[in-house]
């Protein structure tokens, strides 16, 4: 099965301030029809996961446009420009290339 | 509005089975497959496994085959997971989610017990 690595598992930030959350698979996550199937996912207290960001960079419908995501073949990045309160939670990477479909271990994103 | 609705929270005893319901509305039920997923605090989250609604056509994580089995009702757009000889290690919350993972129940917990 493809591991996900998520760093850091914990994050600590201010009001305002940007930051990122690497994840890196096992293995190449570029499919053969030439998609990277690797979302991110924010699974706030006592909720359900949400799904934030598909296929690498695309912003799901109603997510905030602080929220962006980059990356490919094995490494990838999820980036918040400018945190705000509502985003604490823990958020996962989760690859559909390859079956089974994965999910990273996670990183927990705690306001100061 | 896409909605998932799960079954309560179950209480049950090693050895038997429940079945978990995910009845879903405001959408076309056959148009997306849906997934199955286990949250432990300590395995995180795991893919059970895929069923196409249209076909009743499964797909399953090598892990939890004979232990999981999907199945869906399209008269009442209730998708369903039967869950085997239950163990205190299948106690988790239990998700099922709309392919491609837009869209999640609130989960139902399951604690099994004596």
């Amino acid at each position: 099965d493809v591991v996900l690595t998520q760093t850091p598992p914990t994050l600590s930030a201010t009001i305002g301030q940007s930051v990122s959350i690497s994840c890196r698979s096992s293995q190449s996550l570029l499919h053969s029809n030439g998609n990277t199937y690797l979302h991110w996912l924010l699974q706030r207290p006592g909720q359900s996961p949400q799904l934030l960001i598909y296929s690498v960079s695309r912003l799901e419908s109603g997510v905030p446009n602080r929220f962006s995501g980059s990356g490919s073949g094995t490494d990838f990045t999820l980036k918040i420009s400018g945190v705000e309160a509502e985003d604490l939670g823990v958020y996962y990477c989760v690859q559909g290339t390859h079956a089974p479909l994965t999910f990273g271990s996670g990183t927990k994103l705690e306001i100061k | 509005q896409v909605q998932l609705q799960q079954s309560g929270a179950e209480l049950v005893k090693p050895g038997t089975s429940v079945k978990l319901s995910c009845k879903a509305s405001g959408y076309t039920f056959t148009s997306n497959h849906m997934n199955w997923i286990k949250q432990t605090t300590g395995q995180g989250l795991e893919w059970i496994g895929i069923i196409n609604p249209g076909s009743g056509g499964t797909s399953y994580n090598v892990k939890f085959k004979g232990k999981a089995t999907l199945t869906v009702d399209k008269s009442s757009s209730t998708a369903f997971m039967q869950l085997s000889s239950l163990t205190p290690e299948d106690s988790a919350v239990y998700y099922c989610a709309r392919a491609p993972l837009a869209y999640w129940g609130q989960g139902t917990l399951v604690t099994v017990s004596s």
